[in-house]
């Protein structure tokens, strides 16, 4: 069964603080990427990795960065955390090689509050 | 103009009815059209998938593309109170050597008892 698990269901964090958001894939996918969702806004890609150590920016990457150290791996990070990034985050991966159908693979999201 | 545009609802119906959901969109170089669903305090899943215009079919539900109009739709045939979801269009458009998901927003669907 495919697996996408994130280290936090909900997180609390006070502005400034530096966070780390977790993510970890079962299923030997190149892809990994990471959302965040907001009401009324959608699903936004933040930042997404094709390969170790490779990383792309998405739409919305200011005020994040990412580490893929290890393929079933990909963290997110927030420098300096602000109340404006309070949201859902959402991990995802899949299949390099797919071409155009590029099914991703969800993890159950993190709730960020930020104080 | 947004790359894709959904009316985020939120959307009622009662348990049998039959449901469309669509999106438009700008952007000729979406190839593969997804749709994803997202129960409450959960991660989406994939849904259907469709590539070229026409309709496909499984089971209660048929996605139906219309490239010359930027039009995609998802109709749920005797809908069920476990399809009560959130929807999420999505389209798969080349970045550089990889490709990545643009999503709508999502419409809120509730089929009531």
């Amino acid at each position: 069964d495919v697996k996408v698990t994130q280290s936090s269901r909900y997180l609390v964090k006070r502005t400034g603080e530096k966070v780390f958001l977790e993510c970890v894939q079962d299923m030997d996918h190149e892809n990994m990427f990471w959302y965040r969702q907001d009401p009324g806004l959608g699903l936004r890609l933040i930042y997404f990795s094709y390969d170790v150590k490779m990383k792309e920016k998405g739409d919305i990457p200011e005020g994040y960065s990412v580490s893929r150290e290890k393929k079933e791996r990909f963290s997110l990070i927030l420098e300096s955390a602000s109340t404006n990034q309070t949201s859902m985050y959402l991990c995802a991966s899949g299949l390099a090689g797919a071409g155009a159908y590029n099914e991703q693979f969800f993890g159950p999201g993190t709730r960020l509050t930020v104080l | 103009q947004k790359e894709v545009e959904q009316d985020p609802g939120p959307l009622s119906v009662p348990e049998g009815a039959i449901v469309s959901l669509n999106c438009t969109y700008s952007n000729s170089a979406f190839q593969y059209f997804m749709w994803y669903r997202q129960y409450s305090r959960k991660g989406p899943e994939l849904l259907m998938y469709t590539y070229s215009s026409g309709n496909k079919e499984d089971g209660r539900f048929t996605a139906q593309v219309d490239k010359s109009s930027k039009y995609i739709s998802l109709f749920i045939r005797d809908s069920q109170p476990s399809d009560s979801a959130t929807y999420l269009c999505a389209m798969s458009v080349r970045q550089g050597s990889n490709y990545k998901l643009t999503f709508g927003k999502g419409t809120l669907l509730t089929v009531n008892p």
